[in-house]
């Protein structure tokens, strides 16, 4: 079973409009974190925002959120005001604590994002 | 300027050719990873090293052997390959068991094109 599902192959969103990036999640520890990076078409991967499974409060990062509901395992990522720079590749992703794989990165398959003008 | 340094950023090689990748870092990460990722792929992990002793390897052809002589330094040497390891190929390193709040942080990858 896929630990990380992005159900969004490729979004779009008009420039200044807020969008909401999907993640889903599965794991049976009780202690993970859960990471979104942005990766524009020059092939870095750039962290953006980080959740853990502990969290009380949605973690924010400027114009990013991260809306987590931890019943539903999700983590999806909303970005406020879409700038054309936003345009990118986006990866959710988990990182568990229990054992000794905790440095273990599992990543989903990405969603493209495209904001138009 | 993420920390993580990679080169070459491009790489282009013949099937009998030998090259190496190089990753670096100087944030005092102990854990360092080798990603693959391939046009319309997740990206897969391909060696992990923790204080500088390989934990992982995820199944890799021989044709790919990592290299670990520091906690700063990872190189992955390539010889005989084929064209469709023509990938993006991304550097990581992070603090090794200290917490599931510590991420990844990336270099900028090497694109690898086999002819």
């Amino acid at each position: 079973a896929q630990k990380i599902t992005q159900t969004q192959p490729g979004m779009f969103v008009q420039e200044k409009e807020a969008v909401t990036l999907d993640c889903t999640y599965d794991t049976s520890d009780p202690s993970y974190g859960l990471f979104w990076y942005k990766q524009p078409s020059s092939g870095e991967m750039i962290f953006l925002i980080y959740q853990g499974s502990y969290d009380q409060q949605n973690a924010t990062e400027g114009r990013y959120s991260l809306n987590f509901q931890k019943a539903r395992k999700s983590a999806n990522l909303v970005i406020s005001a879409s700038q054309l720079g936003d345009s990118a590749m986006y990866f959710c992703a988990m990182r568990e604590g229990r054992g000794g794989s905790n440095y273990k990165l599992t990543f989903g398959k990405g969603t493209l994002l495209t904001v138009n003008p | 300027e993420t920390g993580v340094t990679q080169t070459p950023r491009h790489l282009v090689m013949g099937m009998t050719n030998k090259k190496s990748l190089k990753c670096e870092q100087h944030l005092g990460h102990n854990a360092m990873y080798w990603y693959k990722q391939s046009a319309k792929k997740p990206l897969e992990l391909m060696f992990v090293y923790s204080l500088e002793e390989r934990v992982e390897n995820n199944s890799v052809p021989s044709r790919f052997s990592p290299e670990c002589p520091n906690s700063s330094h990872l190189f992955l040497h390539l010889h005989t390959l084929q064209p469709e390891d023509s990938a993006l190929y991304l550097c990581a390193s992070s603090h090794a068991r200290q917490g599931v709040n510590y991420g990844y942080t990336f270099g900028s990858g090497t694109r690898l094109t086999v002819v």
